[in-house]
């Protein structure tokens, strides 16, 4: 139980394009989803908080207009990572709570190149 | 913002040896975590606590829930060449469902 899956698990785009990311709770309902962004040999970086039918709730220095995040049902948010350029080139994990809220599971992950 | 040391940033050990890494925070957490992350893959979830002082074992990882409710350790005993990757401690409070990382621990073990 508690498997999150991610989509696609690797792209490659062009500077300037949108690239979206799908997070999937497969066997349980997540009312609140995470997406994070991981560096090269660093630890895990919340960007924002996704909540079922409402906005997303973004960190201190994340760009809303850049990361839109839309988690439109209860097993399923995207995000949208928008005209991207090589410095948003990272590795992109999504979480979903699970047992009450007590815990985090986390996706596979997507690594993102940007040329 | 919370912070969370996490030590050894580093370990490099001999298939057998047992090993140890901590976390600790100037904060209360409610919640301790102990995630598992292998090279190109996300977190997996090891070990959950949810009560000062509580013990909790699941196979050869044994995790600490510090009293004071700023530490919490992980014990992992007899290591096998698979136990390599990062390991990350993460601390959930009363403010909300966010979890606070530490820097990750990376563990090599040497058959």
């Amino acid at each position: 139980g508690a498997v999150v899956s991610q989509h696609p698990s690797w792209v490659i785009c062009k500077s300037g394009t949108s690239v979206k990311i799908e997070c999937r709770s497969l066997d349980f309902q997540a009312t609140t989803m995470f997406w994070y962004r991981q560096f090269p040999k660093q630890s895990l970086m919340l960007m924002a908080t996704s909540n079922e039918g409402s906005k997303a709730t973004y960190e201190q220095g994340v760009e809303k207009d850049k990361f839109l995040i839309n988690h439109a049902s209860l097993t399923l948010s995207t995000l949208t990572v928008t005209s991207a350029h090589p410095e948003d080139s990272s590795f992109y994990i999504c979480s979903a709570d699970g047992q009450g809220g007590e815990t985090q599971y986390f996706g596979p992950g997507t690594r993102l190149l940007v040329l | 913002g919370q912070q969370l040391n996490q030590s050894p940033q580093s370990m490099f050990i001999q298939e057998g040896e047992d090993v140890s890494m901590n976390c600790t925070s100037s904060s209360i957490f409610n919640t301790w975590l102990w995630y598992k992350q292998d090279p190109g893959e996300g977190p997996v979830l090891l070990i959950a606590l949810y009560k000062a002082g509580e013990l909790t074992s699941n196979g050869r990882l044994t995790a600490q829930f510090g009293i004071t409710r700023k530490d919490s350790f992980l014990n992992i005993s007899a290591s096998i060449p698979s136990d390599v990757g990062i390991y990350f401690c993460a601390g959930r409070n009363n403010a909300g469902n966010m979890l606070t990382f530490g820097g990750g621990t990376r563990l090599m073990v040497k058959p």
